[in-house]
This record gives C-alpha cells, sequence and structure tokens, in this order.
C-alpha cells in the first residue's frame, strides 16, 4: 500500500536557521507531491507542489521542495526560518491520474524561537 | 473567493450519541472529500465524491459511519453510534475536478469532535 514518511516528528530551530523536512514516499509509479502547513489555529493550506517539470519547485513564504525520483523523496526546505513559520507542515502524494486519493504523512511540528 | 465552510467547528457528545457534521464547498468544485485528523497524525481519506456520486469509501467505517452529498454541493457527515475513538477533527475538502494534473484540494478549518 502507498505510504507517505515524514522523518522528524518535531523539529526546534532558532530563528535564521536553514529548514530541512523529510518525506518519503512508497509509491512507484507517477505521482503528485504536496506540501501542506497548519498554522495555530487555522485550516490546512497549501504550501506548495509538484507535478511535473523542474524537480525544484518554490513555493509561498520562501519555501522550496526538491522531487528526486531515485529517492521517492520530496524534502522541503527553507534558508531562513522565521517565528511565523512555527507550524505543523505535512508532505502528501498522490498517484497521478484518476480518483487516486491523497495520502499525508504524520505531520512534523516545527517551533520557532526568537 | 469563499473557502470551505464547515460547521459546527466543535461538539463534546458521549459515547454512543450520533452527531453530525456539514460541509459546503468551495462554488463550482466537482470533488469533495471528508479526512479524519486523530492527534498526532496526518489526515486520512474517509470518503471522496465526484459530485453526488462516492468514489472512494474503503477506509469509510461503514457500520457507524455514512455520508451524503445528494444535490452535488454540500455534504454531511454522521456518526451513530460513537466511539471514544472517534475523537478527532473531521476535515471537509474540496478540488475543482478530480483528473486535473496538479488537482490542487482546499481544506475547510475541521469539525473537532471530542467523545467522552
Amino acid at each position: 500500500a502507498q505510504s507517505v514518511s515524514q522523518h522528524n516528528h518535531h523539529v526546534i530551530l532558532s530563528e535564521a536557521a536553514s529548514l530541512e523536512l523529510g518525506c518519503n514516499y512508497s509509491y512507484g509509479g507517477t505521482v503528485n507531491l504536496f506540501w501542506y502547513v497548519q498554522y495555530p489555529g487555522q485550516h490546512l493550506q497549501l504550501l506548495l507542489k509538484y507535478f511535473s517539470g523542474d524537480p525544484l519547485v518554490k513555493g509561498i513564504k520562501g519555501f522550496e521542495a526538491e522531487f528526486i525520483k531515485s529517492k521517492f523523496s520530496f524534502n522541503l526546505r527553507k534558508p531562513s526560518v522565521q517565528w511565523s513559520d512555527t507550524a505543523e507542515y505535512f508532505c502528501a502524494v498522490k498517484r497521478s491520474g484518476g480518483y487516486n486519493k491523497l495520502i499525508f504523512g504524520a505531520g512534523t511540528r516545527l517551533a520557532v524561537h526568537p | 473567493e469563499a473557502g470551505v465552510a464547515q460547521s459546527p467547528r466543535y461538539k463534546i457528545i458521549e459515547k454512543r450519541q450520533s452527531v453530525a457534521f456539514w460541509c459546503n464547498p468551495i462554488s463550482g468544485h466537482a470533488t469533495l472529500y471528508w479526512y479524519q485528523q486523530i492527534l498526532g497524525q496526518g489526515p486520512k481519506l474517509l470518503i471522496q465524491f465526484q459530485n453526488n456520486g462516492v468514489v472512494d469509501d474503503s477506509q469509510l467505517p461503514k457500520d457507524r459511519f455514512s455520508a451524503e452529498r445528494l444535490k452535488g454541493v454540500d455534504s454531511t457527515l454522521k456518526i451513530q453510534p460513537a466511539k471514544l475513538e472517534d475523537s478527532a477533527v473531521y476535515l471537509c475538502a474540496s478540488s475543482p475536478q478530480v483528473n486535473v494534473p496538479g488537482n490542487t484540494i482546499y481544506f475547510g478549518e475541521g469539525s473537532w469532535l471530542t467523545v467522552v
């Protein structure tokens, strides 16, 4: 069965530190990949997505992610985090085409200290 | 553009009672989803509608959960009778079409259920 693994459940950083959150998935075919963010008290929002083309995807608020097909990975990065990035981050994968469902990882809670 | 609307936002019920959640998707979105998010876990798809038809309900506990989208617009999710392990956030989401590459799913704020 298709699955998504997020390596870190909790990450604590100081402002201006660099961020990398790992995401690996298990499906070998063509996939669409997503990172969603959930700020405290708010709904899930799309941060960025990959479905084809350039494997380096840029999203909102300075985030980017790189799709490495050979490693089944889609890691999220940001060069310099801010206190306002404190949130929970979810990686999600969907098999391309049809009615295939969006499968989420367990999430990574990021706390950024001033 | 208005987002996905859900109600109620919070509900506390006793086990064996029933509860219903309502969702109104973004206008024009053909696909509607109900997800369950248990504390500490990622959202899990319960049921997916395309217009008013079900396309995936493989993870819906059908002995106690039911959902409908009669007119292809808003939807209700019902739990009867509730169990303690049903305590979770129930997320409704919608997307324009299902077969568009890179199709984005938009989420509502969720309905928080506590079963005591």
